[in-house]
């Protein structure tokens, strides 16, 4: 099992709609990261967290330390919001990534 | 300010041959971290550099070194190359702050192994 689970590995979606992706830990953590990767292989940092709730623009995170658990939402999505979106956690002096979600928003 | 530069963008070498990969970090950052990704996964931790020596190693073999240079630069290579090797080689930069944990990341460089 990896120590750190993404849902849903794919998600397709129409311009428009609230997304949810959602990622699991199982190791002990100080800090998350979500991460933007497009086509190309250039990840951007886009939120990191160690408790509560950040937003920026229309991306919203959330971490519950307690369960082991993160979500990032976009709302109102539009096709340039499609990419790659990793989740990374921060352990040991090390981040251990999620495999990601290959988000696809049509027009 | 420059974020993470990484070179090459892109790399074909044979089977056998030896690659080294290059990441500058952003400034003011002082360690370098380097991973790989393979098609459809997410990165997997290689090592990790701080003053010019290797503090983290994730699961990969001996074939895999690297060097930290002063200037805090940082240099990847690979001996030795099998078809399994081609992935996106990311460098990731941060300031060595155990209460900072932010990374940048390079664009990568695409290495295939043909």
């Amino acid at each position: 099992k990896n120590e750190v689970e993404q849902s849903p590995q794919n998600l397709t979606a129409q311009e428009g709609e609230f997304i949810t992706i959602n990622c699991s830990y199982s190791v002990g953590i100080s800090a998350l990261h979500w991460l933007q990767q497009h086509p190309g292989g250039g990840i951007v940092s886009l939120f990191m967290l160690s408790s509560g709730k950040k937003k920026h623009g229309r991306l919203i995170a959330t971490i519950n330390i307690q369960e082991k658990h993160s979500s990032l939402h976009i709302t109102a999505s539009h096709p340039r919001d499609s990419a790659v979106y990793i989740c990374a956690v921060f352990g040991n002096e090390k981040l251990t990534f999620g495999t990601g979600t290959r988000l696809t928003i049509i027009p | 300010d420059a974020g993470v530069t990484q070179s090459p963008t892109h790399l074909i070498k044979t089977r056998g041959q030896q690659v080294t990969l290059r990441c500058s970090p952003k400034s003011g950052h002082d360690t370098v971290s380097w991973y790989q990704q393979a098609l459809g996964q997410g990165p997997q931790f290689i090592f990790q550099y701080y003053e010019e020596e290797e503090r983290q190693r994730g699961n990969f073999p001996d074939r895999f070194s690297g060097h930290q240079f002063p200037n805090y630069s940082s240099e990847l290579n690979v001996n030795a190359l099998l078809l399994g090797d081609s992935a996106l080689y990311l460098c990731a930069s941060s300031p060595f702050d155990r209460d900072y944990y932010g990374y940048t990341f390079g664009s990568g460089t695409r290495l295939t192994v043909v």
